[in-house]
């Protein structure tokens, strides 16, 4: 079975620019979480999705959006790069649907790289 | 607050040597889960272990083995004969009841086992 896939590995960008990740849950994972882990901040919740719709974001400004499709694979946008922003994403993906609980394990996909000079 | 310590920014170790990483977390929830998480270089953070609140028992799992003490609000992690496999950096990561469902992770601890 197949894990969380993201896409792309590398992005390179430049300040001002928008950049948009990519990322392929589980199958039959209905949940979608984005964090940040950026260079001394560890990891930081960014965004939450779960049957199509936006539950729960993080301490981040509202250039960081995103959406989930029907097939629950999701994308995130981040607008207006910010030399700040250079920073590993990682997209899990949980098994919630009508059971949402925290006991659910969150899968992790290696994670878009993303570097802006 | 919820929060999760890790206080190990890095531990060093050689191969074959037992070694220990701790994990401090604060609460006010009475149901709440804990888990650890392996980051290797490639970047992909692996699930290794998930804990609730009302589960004090130990685990054991091959060379890997997690000690859960409530009354220390601690979570520490034991890897038995370390290898250079072993090598990555370690998240604790709490999670609990509201309506968030994100994890809160400590910083990490980065373990380097020589051969």
């Amino acid at each position: 079975e197949a894990g969380v896939t993201q896409s792309p590995t590398h992005l390179i960008k430049t300040r001002g620019q928008q950049a948009t990740l990519r990322c392929s849950p589980i199958s039959g994972h209905t949940s979608v979480y984005w964090y940040q882990q950026a260079l001394g901040l560890g990891l930081q919740f960014l965004l939450w999705y779960d049957e199509g719709e936006e539950r729960n974001r993080g301490n981040f400004p509202p250039r960081f959006s995103g959406r989930q499709f029907p097939n629950y694979s999701s994308e995130l946008n981040v607008n207006a790069l910010e030399l700040e922003d250079s920073a590993l994403y990682l997209c899990a993906s949980s098994l919630e649907g009508s059971g949402l609980s925290p006991k659910n394990i969150q899968y992790f996909g290696a994670g878009t790289r993303l570097s802006v000079l | 607050a919820q929060k999760v310590t890790q206080a190990q920014t890095e531990i060093s170790v050689v191969e074959k040597e037992d070694v220990t990483l701790d994990c401090v977390y604060e609460t006010r929830d009475t149901t709440y889960y804990l888990f650890w998480y392996k980051q290797p270089p490639s970047g992909e953070l692996v699930f290794l272990i998930r804990r609730n609140s009302f589960d004090e028992q130990n685990e054991i799992s091959g060379r890997y083995s997690w000690n859960f003490q409530k009354s220390t609000s601690s979570f520490n992690f034991t890897i038995t004969a370390s290898q250079v496999v072993d090598s990555a950096v370690y998240f604790c990561a709490l999670r609990w009841m509201d309506s968030s469902y994100k994890l809160i992770f400590g910083s990490g601890t980065r373990l380097l086992v020589r051969p």
